[in-house]
């Protein structure tokens, strides 16, 4: 059974605290993505991966940055965590077009 | 990518079928089109993919005109566990998926 396990499913932090989200897959995918849900807005592209080191922003990179140091791996760093960051986090792996979520982290930044 | 336009939401009552409607006039030549699910509290699920013509799963049926602008999901004979966001996609074979804001489905008894 396919697996993308995200760290944590809730996460409170403080305004300006560095904050990591960790994302971890098992299917050997080359691709990886990060979003945010928020309602009424869908679910907006952070930052996508297609390789080991690399990646390309999405729609909304501004405010984070991204870490693929494995292919098993992908990190999104919110450098200083600010109140409007408080959303649902979800990171995806995917090959041909076939993408596959975890279960989500809720981050609240107060 | 190529931009999608889809309806914000549609109502249906069980055992109808249900046909969501994509616009993607942009597409390009390598691009296909792809379908999730999401159901509250969970990330989406992917229910279809096709390039042109019709296909069809033990899901759902795409249905895509030869010009390739638009394409339709077809759920046939739903049920109240089909109440969902229906997202349609357009990208090529490089991956990157955009999603848009989806079609919230209401299936009402």
């Amino acid at each position: 059974d396919v697996k993308v396990t995200q760290s944590s499913r809730y996460l409170v932090k403080r305004t300006g605290e560095k904050v990591f989200l960790e994302c971890v897959q098992d299917m050997d995918h080359e691709n990886m993505f990060w979003y945010r849900q928020d309602p009424g807005l869908g679910l907006r592209l952070i930052y996508f991966s297609y390789d080991v080191k690399m990646k390309e922003k999405g729609d909304i990179p501004e405010g984070y940055s991204v870490s693929r140091e494995k292919k098993e791996r992908f990190s999104l760093i919110l450098e200083s965590a600010s109140t409007n960051q408080t959303s649902m986090y979800l990171c995806a792996s995917s090959r041909d077009r076939e993408a596959f979520f975890g279960q989500g982290t809720r981050l609240t930044v107060v | 990518l190529a931009k999608t336009t889809q309806p914000i939401s549609m109502d249906s009552y069980e055992g109808q079928e249900v046909n969501i409607t994509c616009s993607h006039n942009n597409i390009a030549t390598n691009d296909y089109i792809t379908w999730y699910q999401q159901f509250p509290s969970q990330g989406p699920r992917f229910i279809i993919q096709g390039y042109k013509t019709k296909v069809t799963n033990e899901v759902a049926s795409l249905f895509i005109p030869a010009d390739r602008k638009s394409s339709t999901l077809s759920l046939p004979r739903v049920s109240l566990s089909d109440t969902a966001v229906y997202y349609c996609l357009v990208g090529d074979i490089k991956g990157k998926l955009i999603f848009g804001q989806g079609t919230t489905l209401q299936v009402k008894p």
